[in-house]
């Protein structure tokens, strides 16, 4: 079964604090992408990031970090010092190149920062 | 420029109009996608147009129907709706390509249908 979890469906914290989003993926095949987007309360859909299966390499970009673990089939996602723009819901996603690299969604992480 | 947009952004029809929302990118990318999404909900996947033809239908009722008329445009023609057919209806687009190359997709702002 190929499957995206996101076990926290809301997250609310207070402005600068850090805050981590958990993912956890299944699948059997070897090669696969995962993605994380955010969604502001506007309703678009913002790519953030895709990893690949064979790039184990964490990434980070300003306030961004992404933590790929293959061992334990997670892929995470920490704002460092977050900021009231932060909030929106963020979705967790995994796709293959035999399936058209169609979309396997998590559920979704509301995400509150509260000022 | 990484922009898919959408037109229009809010849509209220009744259920015997005929409507059509219009998406459109200028990445060069071949690959585009209709998405339906509810509240509190992941984006379902409707139809996936790749090198212009039809190549997923994930059995969407006929009152849908998608049309590619060139690489840069994607239309979702809309007839007698129903009221749970109100929600964000989203469009996406990707770079075809190789096991190597961007598969992300990229997705315009939505467009907002109310079915009343």
């Amino acid at each position: 079964a190929q499957k995206v979890t996101q076990a926290q469906t809301e997250i609310s914290v207070v402005e600068k604090e850090d805050v981590t989003l958990d993912c956890v993926y299944e699948t059997r095949d070897t090669t696969y992408y995962l993605f994380w987007y955010k969604q502001p309360p506007s309703g678009e859909l913002v790519f953030l990031i895709r990893r690949n299966s064979f790039d184990e390499q964490n990434e980070i970009s300003g306030r961004y970090s992404w933590n790929f673990q293959k061992s334990t089939s997670s892929f995470n996602f920490t704002i460092t010092a977050s900021q009231v723009v932060d909030s929106a819901v963020y979705f967790c996603a995994l796709s293959f190149m035999d399936s058209n690299y169609q979309l396997i969604w998590g559920a979704g992480t509301k995400l509150i920062i509260k000022p | 420029d990484t922009e898919v947009t959408q037109t229009p952004k809010h849509l209220v029809m009744g259920m015997t109009n005929k409507k059509s929302l219009k998406c459109e990118q200028h990445m060069g990318h071949r690959a585009m996608y209709w998405y339906k999404q509810k509240a509190k909900k992941p984006p379902e996947l409707m139809f996936v147009y790749s090198y212009e033809k039809l190549s997923i239908n994930e059995s969407v009722p006929s009152r849908f129907s998608p049309e590619c008329p060139n690489s840069s445009l994607l239309n979702l023609h809309l007839h007698a709706l129903q009221p749970e057919d109100s929600a964000l209806y989203l469009c996406a687009s990707r770079a075809s390509g190789g096991q190597f190359s961007y598969n992300e997709q990229f997705f315009g702002p939505g467009t907002r249908l109310t079915v009343l």
